[in-house]
């Protein structure tokens, strides 16, 4: 079955202090996966994917397949990263690109 | 990338109506929609793929007598909650994906069911 598992509700951290958000995916084949981020009063959107190997805003993420897990970093936190992020998986081959979501991790950076 | 907008953005509704929510898709044409309900302070769930001038692919567990979708052109899907009662009460999103990459997101509907 299909699923990622976003481990923790809530990070706070320091502003200038390293972030780590967890995400890990249970997948059969090989999924496309997704960081989107909602900041506060906007509407979702798409921070970065896996098949780019970019980074967007500072933050980075690396595909481990061995270990099934797309974690989001970022090495110096911002207070403007202050948001919610999903981590999101889609499959190849199927008809549609529907995405499926975890749960969401609310990072707070305090300044 | 493409613009998506939803209306209304909130709604309040009377136990036992139904309410239809718009998503337009206002630069791009898009064959496939998706519609996901958001629960406060959880994830986001997909509901159904609305697919224009055929039927929706609704999820496993979802409703599709109670949650009607009709994408009657390319550029919007509708969401009609039928007879809606309080634990209807959501955020409902859509999103229009982009080539095999990239989905955009409306802005969500807020739908409370008094």
């Amino acid at each position: 079955a299909q699923r990622v598992t976003q481990p923790e509700k809530l990070l706070s951290v320091f502003k200038g202090a390293p972030v780590e958000l967890k995400c890990n995916y249970s997948y059969s084949g090989s999924p496309e996966l997704f960081w989107y981020v909602q900041y506060s009063r906007q509407r979702l959107q798409l921070l970065l994917r896996h098949i780019s190997r970019e980074s967007i805003k500072g933050f980075t993420a690396d595909l481990n397949k061995g270990e099934t897990s797309f974690h989001l970093k970022k090495p110096f936190a911002q207070e403007e990263d202050s948001a919610m992020y999903y981590c999101a998986l889609r499959g190849y081959g199927g008809a549609t690109n529907k995405l499926i979501f975890g749960t969401g991790t609310l990072l707070a950076v305090q300044p | 990338g493409a613009v998506v907008s939803q209306h209304p953005s909130w709604v309040i509704c009377k136990s036992g109506t139904s309410v239809k929510i718009e998503c337009r898709s206002l630069d791009f044409q898009a064959t496939t929609m998706f519609w996901y309900r958001q629960f406060p302070k959880q994830s986001l769930m997909l509901m159904a793929t609305s697919n224009e001038g055929s039927k929706a692919t609704y999820e496993q567990g979802v409703e599709k007598d109670k949650f009607l979708i009709n994408h009657a052109s390319l550029t919007l899907s509708t969401l009609t909650v039928t007879s809606a009662h309080p634990e209807d009460s959501s955020f409902y999103i859509c999103s229009v994906g982009v080539g095999s990459t990239e989905a955009f997101f409306g802005q969500g509907t807020r739908l409370t069911v008094v």
